[in-house]
């Protein structure tokens, strides 16, 4: 399996403001998600990370609003611009890693995000 | 969108009992996966199914990928308090990459 760190673990920001979340793994990986878990909820996949290009958005999710990078193989990052408190969530990353029979996918501990 | 129904929503159970909650879905999955999540944690990785029919078993845990690759079942043998979290289950559909469609989540508590 694989380790993920993301950081910050938690933040509360001001509303309008931006958050850059960062998400390293400890091993080449090929494929990188970025989940959302709003209260109380299941986890929605923001978009596919790609490397050396522009991430895949899932419907509902747009690249002004959570604008992602990932410069390398084991390194992501997503921001949240111009903040309301509905976006107040936990923010995942996920990777996927091949096994011998299929792909697993893991998760790094997340960051808890407040806006006010 | 697609989505997966994930049953029950909550259980509340004493220790000791057996427990099952189960996925369905209205598209072909080719990978099954079940998750547990505990309060300011990540979804931890509990079991991975692969093939229809396919039976797996990780300790107490034993999970199944459907025949019609449409569902699957997670149960929990002589729960403990340790137990207690939320269960998810995760799949990824035929040809659409590695992304992963979460149910709705059972939540677990578990009386010693």
């Amino acid at each position: 399996s694989a380790v993920i760190s993301q950081k910050p673990s938690r933040d509360i920001c001001q509303r309008g403001t931006s958050l850059t979340i960062q998400c390293q793994v400890d091993s080449q990986v090929t494929m990188m998600f970025w989940y959302r878990q709003q209260p109380g909820q299941s986890l929605t996949l923001i978009a596919t990370a790609n490397q050396g290009s522009e991430a895949t958005y899932e419907s509902g999710f747009v690249i002004d609003k959570f604008p992602i990078s990932r410069p390398n193989l084991t390194f992501s990052t997503l921001t949240v611009s111009n903040m309301s408190p509905e976006d107040s969530s936990i923010y995942l990353c996920s990777v996927g890693t091949r096994t011998g029979v299929g792909t697993e996918a893991f998760f790094g501990q997340g960051t808890r995000l407040t806006v006010v | 969108g697609q989505q997966l129904n994930q049953s029950p929503q909550s259980m509340f159970i004493q220790e000791g009992e057996d427990v099952s909650m189960n996925c369905t879905s209205s598209s072909i999955f080719n990978t099954w996966l079940w998750y547990k999540q505990e309060p300011g944690e990540g979804p931890v990785l509990l079991i991975a199914l692969y093939k229809a029919g396919e039976l797996t078993s990780n300790g107490r845990l034993t999970a199944q990928f459907g025949i019609t690759r449409k569902d699957s079942f997670l149960n929990i043998s002589a729960s403990i308090p340790s137990d207690v979290g939320i269960y998810f289950c995760a799949g990824r559909i035929y040809n659409q990459g590695g992304k992963l469609i979460f149910g709705q989540g059972t939540e677990l508590s578990v009386k010693p």
